[in-house]
């Protein structure tokens, strides 16, 4: 298995602010790396595709980069529905997902 | 635009086998080529993959899971299944189907079923 490792596990940030979210594969899968957020109570939901793609109709101010084995998620001015868990996705093998980010307003 | 839903029991005897159904609605499995996953988080824990089967009926399984799980598709009801035998409390999650279209992505995904394994 390619194992995902995402950093920090949790993150609390005022509004306004930007946010980073790192993920770091175990070996090279090239740009096939998603992420997702989850909202509590909810199913995930696909933010990013192929490590900087966002997905249709997303806000712009979530934005991914990367390749190789080091990936980041950003969202460049945090907003008050933000508030979910980030997870990243690995497609290069089997899939995998990192633990998990929390994402919390301070 | 296609929609997911999962149903099954809700509790499940340890030992037996767990049983759900993943409808889809708003288009067909058949009419074109895609990947269809299940995922499931335990309480309060993170995705795990189980597996996924492509429209044709080729399956991919999680090799920890491999020798416990079966999914199969029937096209005719527009519905996807799965089957986990042998199951402890270790397999108490909300369980997931999701669509794969190109085997990269899950860009569709069900609400969830919650199933707790106990006696």
């Amino acid at each position: 298995d390619i194992q995902m490792t995402q950093s920090p596990s949790s993150l609390s940030a005022s509004v306004g602010d930007r946010v980073t979210i790192t993920c770091q594969a175990s070996q090279d899968i090239s740009n096939c790396l998603n992420w997702y957020q989850q909202i509590p109570g909810k199913a995930p939901k696909l933010l990013i595709y192929d490590a900087s793609h966002l997905g249709t109709g997303l806000p712009s101010r979530f934005s991914g980069s990367g390749s190789g084995t080091l990936f980041t998620f950003t969202i460049s001015s945090l907003q008050p529905e933000d508030i979910a868990t980030y997870y990243c996705q690995q497609c290069d093998d089997l899939p995998t997902f990192g633990q998990g980010t929390k994402l919390e307003i301070k | 635009q296609v929609q997911l839903q999962e149903s099954g029991p809700g509790l499940v005897k340890p030992s037996q086998t767990l049983s759900l159904t993943c409808t889809v609605s708003g288009g067909s499995i058949s009419s074109g080529r895609s990947y269809w996953s299940w995922i499931r988080q335990p309480a309060g824990g993170g995705l795990e993959w189980l597996g996924r089967i492509y429209t044709t009926g080729s399956t991919s399984y999680k090799p920890s899971l491999e020798s416990r799980v079966t999914f199969s598709v029937d096209t005719s009801k527009n519905q996807l299944s799965l089957k986990l035998n042998s199951v402890t409390a270790a397999d108490t999650a909300v369980y997931y189907c999701a669509r794969d279209p190109v085997g990269d992505a899950l860009d569709i995904w069900g609400q969830g079923t919650m199933v707790t394994v106990s006696s």
